[in-house]
């Protein structure tokens, strides 16, 4: 069963725009909750990560938003570059056994066009 | 520094055909993990390692065996091919504990069974 829905599936951007990625859960239990930028033919990478006793957390042009009683995280990135152009996945980890087992999103396709 | 490390790159079976992905990692990581990645459906985990020693079943299990003898090495068995397991398979490892939990994914297997 899904327990991480992400949303949009994708979603194209013009350069210099805002780019929103939405995720919401379900299990209360997550404890921390990574992003994940992947290119082509590439693993995916960690990008930014937020535990849930903070609403916000900034690194350089992407910020992690989040809002632990709608259980919804977002990424947002600032002055989005052609660069940008990935499939982004949002991710959560359990709070007590699975080790550092992670639930994945399904994945947005980001575009950033000039 | 290799990081994750996964053989091949690329493989064609035919239905009914065995195999081994390899999957080693030089970061003394405790975690290890393989996921599979099919288009709209995200990262979903096959199996997954806390330890030498230790494995567990993830979401998506059947058709696939792991053994961990080491702390480097975790590679994923596929019994008997079919074209269902066609897809991209990717191999990470985390630490267990701490405040680090980011994975480091392997560059991915990519699996067609005919």
């Amino acid at each position: 069963q899904q327990q991480v829905k992400q949303s949009p599936q994708s979603l194209i951007v013009q350069k210099g725009g805002i780019s929103i990625i939405n995720c919401a859960y379900e299990n209360t239990a997550f404890d921390y909750f990574p992003w994940y930028q992947q290119f082509p033919g590439k693993g995916p990478a960690l990008l930014i990560a937020i535990r849930p006793d903070v609403s916000e957390k900034k690194e350089g042009r992407f910020t992690i938003s989040f809002n632990k009683s709608a259980k919804q995280f977002s990424l947002h990135i600032m002055d989005s570059q052609p660069g940008d152009s990935a499939t982004y996945f949002c991710a959560a980890k359990g709070k007590t056994g699975g080790g550092n087992k992670l639930t994945f999103g399904t994945g947005t396709q980001l575009k950033v066009e000039l | 520094n290799a990081g994750v490390t996964q053989t091949p790159k690329f493989q064609v079976l035919k239905t009914g055909q065995s195999m081994t992905l390899q999957c080693a990692q030089d970061m003394n990581h405790e975690y290890m993990s393989w996921y599979r990645q099919d288009p709209g459906m995200g990262l979903r985990l096959i199996h997954y390692s806390v330890g030498a020693g230790i494995t567990d079943q993830g979401e998506v299990p059947n058709g696939y065996n792991v053994s961990r003898s080491t702390t480097e090495d975790f590679p994923l068995r596929l019994l008997s091919a079919a074209p269902s397991q066609t897809s991209v398979y990717f191999c990470a490892s985390s630490y267990s504990r701490g405040m680090n939990y980011g994975y480091t994914f392997g560059s991915g297997t990519r699996l067609t069974v005919v």
